[in-house]
């Protein structure tokens, strides 16, 4: 079974320093692509990164990374240079062979000024 | 361009109603999906549409469906809620199905 597993129910960064938030994944797919998304308080969920399973490189957007370790299971997250808009709920999520998506239960990032 | 919208952004039902809620994908999505969001249960998949054809489906039971109209908009409905409904949904829309997703800010729903 596909299963999404976010360890950190919480997490404080300061201002400008950089943040990782951790995700593994489950799966027996070869195929299958991970997401992370950011949910702000006013609930809208906004897209940051994509990994596909057979990328080779980590993913980046701009201030975002993507620490793909294939063999791990794993899909961090790598804010640099953390501002204090980036304070949200963060997901990480995976669609699998049938592009079913599954999300994890979310880090809530705080920024401290 | 414009995103998703979703309305309305807040109900609030009495047990035993049923309720719809619509989400209007960005213009040229074709795939529109559904999620639930609750504390204790976090996001959980409801059903996918492409092309006005649910392609996947959330173990959910069948008091939740959904459809989509020739222009991609969807629509969700709930019928017989229960106070466990509520929630808030969120709707997302793709271009292809299993695409980068594109989420709206969601239909808060309350049951009292």
């Amino acid at each position: 079974a596909q299963k999404i597993t976010q360890t950190q129910p919480g997490m404080f960064v300061q201002e400008k320093e950089a943040v990782t938030l951790d995700c593994t994944y489950d799966t027996s797919d070869q195929s299958y692509g991970l997401f992370w998304y950011k949910q702000p308080s006013s609930g809208e969920m906004i897209f940051l990164i994509y990994q596909g399973s057979y990328d080779e490189q980590n993913a980046t957007e701009g201030r975002y990374s993507l620490n793909f370790q294939k063999a791990r299971k794993s899909a961090n997250l790598v804010i640099s240079a953390s501002q204090l808009g980036d304070s949200a709920m963060y997901f990480c999520a995976m669609r699998d062979n049938f592009n079913k998506f599954y999300f994890g239960s979310g880090t809530k990032l705080n920024v401290k000024p | 361009k414009a995103g998703v919208t979703q309305t309305p952004r807040y109900l609030i039902k009495t047990r035993g109603q049923q309720v719809t809620l619509s989400c209007s994908p960005i213009s040229g999505h074709r795939s529109v999906s559904w999620y639930q969001q609750t504390p204790g249960q976090g996001l959980q998949f409801l059903f996918e549409y492409f092309s006005e054809t649910q392609r996947n489906k959330g173990n959910f039971p069948g008091r939740f469906s959904g459809r989509q109209f020739s222009n991609s908009r969807s629509e969700m409905n709930v019928s017989t809620l229960e106070l466990g409904d509520s929630a808030l949904y969120l709707c997302a829309s793709s271009l292809i199905t299993g695409g980068g997703y594109t989420f709206g800010s969601g239909t808060r729903l309350t049951v009292v």
